[in-house]
């Protein structure tokens, strides 16, 4: 069974600018977490869907958005990036609920770079 | 709020030695607790996992115990091995708070020497 997918793995963009990140799921899996790591800080949960509904959310400003098709692949998009949004970013795709014992399954990440 | 404490690192040891990466947590409800593992270039993966007082989970020859009265879930290792450098993450979730979520502790650096 094919694993978490994260495209790209690597981007570089500028203040200001937009960016989205995909995360394709393992097959059948309905649960899509995405979370930011930095040295500082760690890992930090941002949002996680279910069944293309947004069902929790972490601490962060609304410039940071995601959504999740019928086929569970999802997406998360930042807005006006800042120099401290540069972070790898993670999916997690999990079976069930990730809040509920499900294990979850991450990807290798998108190693997001803002000058 | 929930919350998981680790021990910062990084932590060096030699080869063979015997590790004990501390973990202890705050939570309201019923958690289950875990180990994740990231080695370099890579996402995590679940290590063990316990879901309820005094369960052990294990793997790879890691070890840890769900000690609800400490409330601790430290990971150990008998002798370590140069490929179990890594970076290590204790994390929880909690059955019993609405906040689905689970919470991950900061990660702990190992360096194994040969």
């Amino acid at each position: 069974k094919a694993g978490v997918t994260q495209t790209p793995r690597y981007l570089i963009k500028t203040r200001g600018q937009q960016v989205t990140l995909s995360c394709s799921p393992i097959s059948g899996h309905r649960s899509v977490s995405w979370y930011q790591q930095t040295p500082g800080q760690g890992l930090q949960f941002l949002f996680e869907y279910f069944s293309e509904t947004q069902r929790n959310k972490g601490n962060f400003p609304g410039r940071f958005s995601g959504r999740q098709f019928s086929n569970s692949r999802s997406e998360m998009n930042v807005s006006t990036l800042e120099l401290g949004d540069s972070a790898l970013y993670l999916c997690a795709s999990s079976s069930g609920l990730a809040g509920y014992t499900y294990e979850q399954y991450f990807g290798p990440g998108t190693r997001l770079t803002v000058t | 709020g929930n919350s998981v404490t680790q021990m910062e690192g990084p932590v060096t040891l030699s080869e063979e030695a015997f590790l004990t990466i501390n973990c202890t947590y705050t939570a309201t409800g019923y958690p289950s607790l875990f180990w994740y593992v990231q080695y370099p270039g890579e996402g995590l993966q679940l290590l063990l996992k316990a879901t309820k007082a005094d369960d052990k989970g294990s793997n790879k020859g890691f070890e840890a115990t769900y000690r609800k009265e400490t409330t601790s879930f430290h990971l150990e290792k008998g002798s370590v091995q140069v490929s179990d450098s890594a970076v290590y993450f204790c994390a929880l979730s909690d059955l019993g708070n609405r906040d689905d979520k689970i919470i991950f502790g900061k990660g702990t650096r190992l360096h194994i020497l040969p």
